[in-house]
């Protein structure tokens, strides 16, 4: 089993559209959590973190479900601009990265 | 601020040659990664450094090698690149929580 896990996608969805990603994770010591973006032919970037208690940023919200063992992001009102890669990143204290999926928001 | 700045952005390197991609961070972190991200593969970690003087082998470090003599400035060298080294190369660094990259060096061998 991998440590971390994504729905490689694409997820292709209409603007104005809300969607959700899971990301799983296989150690349960893990302590943080992050969601970056990645445009096509560029490098990551940081897009949240995520919190215990979850947290929004706009038009965006993570959650974490230690439970669980994932995390969730959710894009509310999606625009043109949102399409692109979204990683997860989770912490233990190793760094390690989902694979990613991929997002395509169409007109 | 100029984060993290890797060279080359691209190369065509040829088989057998030997190549150092440069990475230079001015935010003073003391981490700093080298990953390489093929498709349907992800980032995968190469090497790292969790502090000046002190190198560890990532999860796929067979054919690369690196260095760090300062803070600043953490070089992959590719003793003898081989054709399945093409690859888009990113240098990273952390503040201890969050990971920043740098634009990739694009590589590719022939």
């Amino acid at each position: 089993r991998k440590e971390v896990e994504q729905d490689p996608g694409p997820f292709n969805v209409p603007e104005g559209a809300t969607v959700a990603f899971n990301c799983t994770y296989s150690n349960s010591a893990s302590q943080s959590f992050f969601w970056y973006r990645q445009d096509c032919r560029k490098e990551p970037k940081l897009l949240m973190s995520v919190y215990s208690s979850g947290n929004e940023d706009g038009r965006f919200t993570a959650q974490l479900n230690r439970a669980s063992q994932y995390i969730s992001l959710l894009i509310r009102d999606s625009k043109l601009s949102d399409s692109a890669t979204y990683l997860c990143v989770v912490k233990f204290p190793k760094i390690i990265f989902g694979s990613g999926t991929r997002l395509s928001i169409r007109p | 601020i100029a984060g993290i700045t890797q060279a080359p952005t691209s190369q065509i390197l040829a088989a057998g040659r030997r190549m150092t991609l440069r990475c230079t961070q001015d935010m003073r972190h003391n981490a700093m990664y080298w990953y390489r991200q093929d498709l349907g593969l992800g980032l995968r970690l190469i090497h790292y450094s969790n502090t000046a003087g002190t190198t560890g082998k990532g999860e796929v470090p067979d054919g690369y090698s690196v260095s760090r003599a300062n803070t600043d400035d953490f070089p992959l060298t590719l003793a003898s690149a081989v054709p399945s080294q093409t690859s888009v190369y990113f240098c990273a660094s952390s503040d201890g929580n969050t990971i920043y990259f740098g634009e990739g060096s694009w590589l590719t061998v022939v």
